[in-house]
């Protein structure tokens, strides 16, 4: 089963920053938390991962909470092109992904 | 990121005949693959992990005469799905874990398989 609990799905403003929350009470201290995302009928992207610090990359941000127990995604300009279901995965680094059944992104123009 | 291609895209086939599903990482060498299916409005379910050079796990339920990987090289895995059915028709993805630190999975763009 999956580690972490996901909204069901979320509507974001076109241009407005899109903050994806995340549970993973459960999580392990060698687990790392993931996100990808799915366009339809594409495989999954990569966006970012992080173990405790916040992350940043050219698509997004990644805020831990100090507990571990959640985090958030951060799209900070949403674009109709974001509209996919976001995943947030835990996992070690190694280790096989399992996913849940992630966050649907609805981007309103 | 890293590029994992698979081939072909979509295919249809016949019922009882077998189908080749070849995936390729691009730029990077992945020591371990792994396959995973996904019926429409589900979500990914892990088939299989598949090691260079060694035979591949399956997940619970997952029949291994059925679905054949063969991860030959560090680039490259297949998945043969033997003697397929309508109800194995379904959206196969691929991924390879890139090591050198990273440890990341990246992802291919799926095949869609249809059996007829």
């Amino acid at each position: 089963d999956a580690k972490t609990t996901q909204p069901p799905s979320m509507d974001c403003a076109e241009g407005r920053a899109a903050n994806l929350p995340c549970n993973h009470s459960t999580i392990s201290g060698n687990e790392y938390v993931y996100w990808y995302r799915q366009i339809h009928s594409q495989g999954p992207q990569y966006i970012i991962h992080g173990l405790k610090n916040n992350e940043t990359n050219e698509m997004a941000s990644l805020i831990i909470t100090e507990d571990r127990k959640s985090s958030t995604l951060i799209l900070p300009h949403a674009t109709l092109r974001d509209t996919a279901v976001y995943y947030c995965i835990v996992s070690r680094r190694d280790d096989k992904i399992i996913f849940g059944k992630g966050t649907r992104l609805h981007i309103l123009p | 990121g890293a590029v994992v291609s698979q081939h072909p895209s979509r295919v249809i086939c016949k019922s009882g005949t077998s189908v080749k599903i070849e995936c390729r990482s691009l730029d990077f060498q992945a020591t371990t693959m792994f396959w995973y299916r996904q019926f429409p409005k589900q979500s990914l379910m892990l088939m299989a992990t598949s090691n260079e050079g060694s035979k591949a796990t399956y997940e619970q339920g997952v029949e291994k005469d059925k679905f054949l990987i063969n991860h030959a090289s560090l680039t490259l895995s297949t998945l043969t799905v033997t003697s397929a059915h309508p109800e194995d028709s379904s959206f196969y993805i691929c991924s390879g874990l890139a090591g050198g630190g990273t440890d990341t999975q990246y992802f291919g763009p799926g095949t869609r398989l249809t059996v007829l």
